[in-house]
């Protein structure tokens, strides 16, 4: 189930059922995601990226989903492993002054239940 | 190889310390950037470097000063800082160039304790 805890929402699933973490995002000219994963103690590691042309694009065990129309973005795990568990953030390209940069969203707590 | 390297992984200091972290990649990246990460929440942006020049400083206080030496290194002093400036600091790079890539990925982080 999912629930909303202090400042993280939470993901719990069984292990070897399908994870669907959703994302909002903020404008509508935004043109490029990407997910990641950051386990406990380490930097977010690139999971897998979108551009705005594409409605979706699959990954090994990971699909990412864009639905422009109302600005949500969504991971889909197939067969969700223990070493899944893990926050993950989507992230949204800006350009401010020629340079692009990344807005993240808050990000969602998945956790694996064996 | 989409290595970005950070040294140290932990950092103590106290408040009248002076310190630096430091970040290099060697993927040919032009854009480098610092970002602080408090505990569940997301990584927040400190300054973007393109080609080895400041172009985005996000309002961040002076007592954390960036550095570009060049286009594999980003370092970033710190000076008097405070208790809540302790955090996760993260490096990233990403190319750079318009339309090709935007792929950005992300070093493992120092540590920061500020005592």
């Amino acid at each position: 189930g999912e629930s909303v805890g202090l400042h993280l929402p939470t993901l719990s699933v069984q292990e070897g059922d399908n994870s669907i973490i959703n994302c909002a995002y903020s404008n509508s000219a935004s043109d490029y995601f990407i997910w990641y994963k950051q386990e406990s103690g380490k930097g977010p590691q690139f999971i897998i990226d979108i551009r705005s042309n594409m409605d979706k694009r699959q990954g090994q065990r990971v699909t990412v989903l864009l639905n422009k129309t109302v600005k949500h973005l969504s991971l889909q795990i197939a067969a969700t492993q223990p070493g899944d568990s893990a926050v993950y953030f989507c992230a949204e390209k800006s350009i401010t002054s020629g340079t692009y940069k990344y807005i993240f969203g808050t990000g969602t707590r998945l956790k694996v239940l064996a | 190889d989409t290595e970005v390297t950070q040294t140290p992984k932990h950092l103590v200091m106290g408040m009248t310390n002076k310190k630096s972290l430091k970040c290099e990649q060697h993927m040919g990246h032009r854009a480098m950037y610092w970002y602080k990460q408090k505990a569940k929440k997301p990584p927040e942006l400190m300054f973007v470097y393109s080609y080895e020049k400041l172009s985005i400083n996000e309002s961040v206080p002076s007592r954390f000063s960036p550095e570009c030496p060049n286009s594999s290194l980003l370092n970033l002093h710190l000076h008097a800082l405070q208790p809540e400036d302790s955090a996760l600091y993260l490096c990233a790079s990403s190319q750079g160039l318009v339309g090709i890539s935007y792929e950005q990925y992300f070093g493992p982080g120092t540590r920061l304790t500020v005592t």
